[in-house]
């Protein structure tokens, strides 16, 4: 069955990087968009960058577009997010998330995300 | 970009009665092109992600109960489930997948009464 398992999640500093990870399974991976969502602590969702099934194409959301970056890795079967110059907003879970289709801005199979805390 | 707004925040409904949730986007997601509506509809329950319940406003995924409809167009959409059970207990999402940045409502919150 399809699975999505992020990992790379964890406690970093103001200002540091981070990069996530998420291992893609039971799909051709390499024929779908992808995307990363994340979720503050008790709050709602937020998009946060796609990615076209060949990695041509992404968009970002305002709020991370210059720090963040989406890429795939289609021959690992992986997907991945940057996150550059952290800030303590930066603080939820990140989920990562297959698109219906080859660049499809929605999400229809969720892994169970990775926790990101930014503090000092 | 897209702001969606729901209403309500959250609301207590009795076992076995309908439960309705109200999606508003900013513009309409309907694409005049081929005259869908790029509106979606998820459920997360509690320390879970999110699961697609309903796209393009109406289509309900497989495996999802028929008590769970979408409706609306334009700019104004609904999320209904008919009969409420235990299970359904989640906060619900709309989501607009017309433009990027795509944008996702604030959720409200079901719970039973």
């Amino acid at each position: 069955q399809v699975q999505l398992v992020e990992s790379g999640g964890g406690v970093v500093q103001p200002g540091r990087s981070l990069r996530l990870s998420c291992a893609a399974s039971g799909f051709t991976f390499s024929t779908y968009g992808m995307h990363w969502v994340r979720q503050a602590p008790g709050k709602g969702l937020e998009w946060v960058a796609i990615i076209s099934y060949d990695g041509s194409n992404e968009y970002y959301a305002d709020s991370v577009k210059g720090r963040f970056t989406i890429s795939r890795d289609n021959s690992k079967n992986t997907l991945y997010l940057q996150m550059n110059s952290l800030r303590t907003e930066d603080t939820a879970v990140y989920y990562c998330a297959k698109a219906p289709g080859s660049f499809a801005f929605y999400m229809d199979v969720w892994g169970k995300g990775t926790t990101v805390t930014v503090s000092s | 970009d897209i702001v969606m707004t729901q209403s309500p925040d959250s609301l207590a409904v009795s076992l076995g009665e309908r439960a309705t949730i109200n999606c508003k986007s900013s513009q309409s997601v309907l694409s005049r092109s081929n005259n869908e509506n790029y509106l979606l509809w998820y459920q997360q329950k509690p320390g879970q992600p999110p699961k697609l319940l309903i796209s393009m406003a109406s289509t309900r995924q497989s495996g999802v109960p028929d008590r769970f409809s979408g409706s609306g167009s334009g700019t104004d959409f609904t999320l209904t489930i008919s009969s409420l059970q235990a299970e359904d207990v989640a906060v619900y999402y709309c989501q607009q997948s017309y433009s990027a940045p795509l944008t996702f409502g604030g959720g409200t919150k079901v719970e039973m009464k």
